[in-house]
């Protein structure tokens, strides 16, 4: 069963920084796209980085660009989100996505609760 | 910046049929934005419906479809359950790997 699970979330404060993780099972993560999607409470989903499979492609949005880090282990079967200078509106569930191979995500973790506040 | 469009909220008798829709704030949604939707409900992770336009992914059942209809992509759920309840976001891809979500819409069954 392919399965993504995140981890690391938690309370940080304003200026401060977290690494959260996704393992994946079920597949090899060598072989996929992924992405991170986020969703701060009550709010809609905001896609906020790419990987490619070997992570010579990356991508961020305009709103985490210059302060989030997109990173894989393929030994590992990990992905990270390094993030860093957090602000209160980076509070969210984070979401690892498998990228689908149009342009979409398949299979989508449990997500990992960052909270930035003082 | 390019602004994703969906109704906000949308109402559904049990056993109706609604479209849902995803435009954008200037031009119009093709095929080429491979529009794909998504399921939400409250405390859940999203669950991947439709990609590519009309793709059903696997185990998502035919009273789900998507299609292009006019200048926006299109979701449409024929014979509306309890459990279609749900919040609906579409993404549309802008090229080099950026990806857009529309705002959400709300969908209730009453």
């Amino acid at each position: 069963e392919v399965q993504l699970v995140e981890s690391g979330g938690g309370l940080v404060q304003p200026g401060g920084s977290l690494r959260v993780s996704c393992a994946a099972s079920g597949f090899t993560l060598s072989t996929s796209e992924m992405n991170w999607v986020r969703q701060a409470p009550g709010k809609g989903l905001e896609w906020v980085s790419y990987i490619s499979r070997s992570g010579s492609h990356i991508y961020y949005a305009d709103s985490v660009k210059g302060r989030f880090t997109i990173s894989r282990d393929n030994a590992k079967n990990s992905l990270y989100l390094q993030m860093n200078s957090l602000r209160a509106e980076d509070t969210a569930v984070y979401y690892c996505a498998r990228a689908g191979a149009e342009y979409y995500f398949d299979c989508w973790g449990q997500g990992t609760l960052v909270t930035v506040s003082s | 910046q390019t602004v994703v469009t969906q109704e906000p909220s949308f109402s559904v008798s049990p056993g109706g049929t609604v479209t849902l829709t995803c435009g954008l704030s200037s031009g119009s949604v093709s095929t080429s934005y491979y529009p794909s939707w998504y399921q939400q409900t409250p405390g859940q992770a999203p669950r991947t419906l439709i990609y590519s336009t009309n793709t059903r992914s696997s185990g998502v059942p035919d009273r789900f479809s998507g299609s292009i209809l006019g200048n926006k992509a299109a979701l449409t759920i024929t014979g509306a359950q309890a459990d279609d309840e749900s919040d609906y976001y579409c993404v549309l891809y802008m090229g080099s790997g950026d990806v857009v979500f529309g705002g959400g819409t709300k969908l209730t069954v009453l």
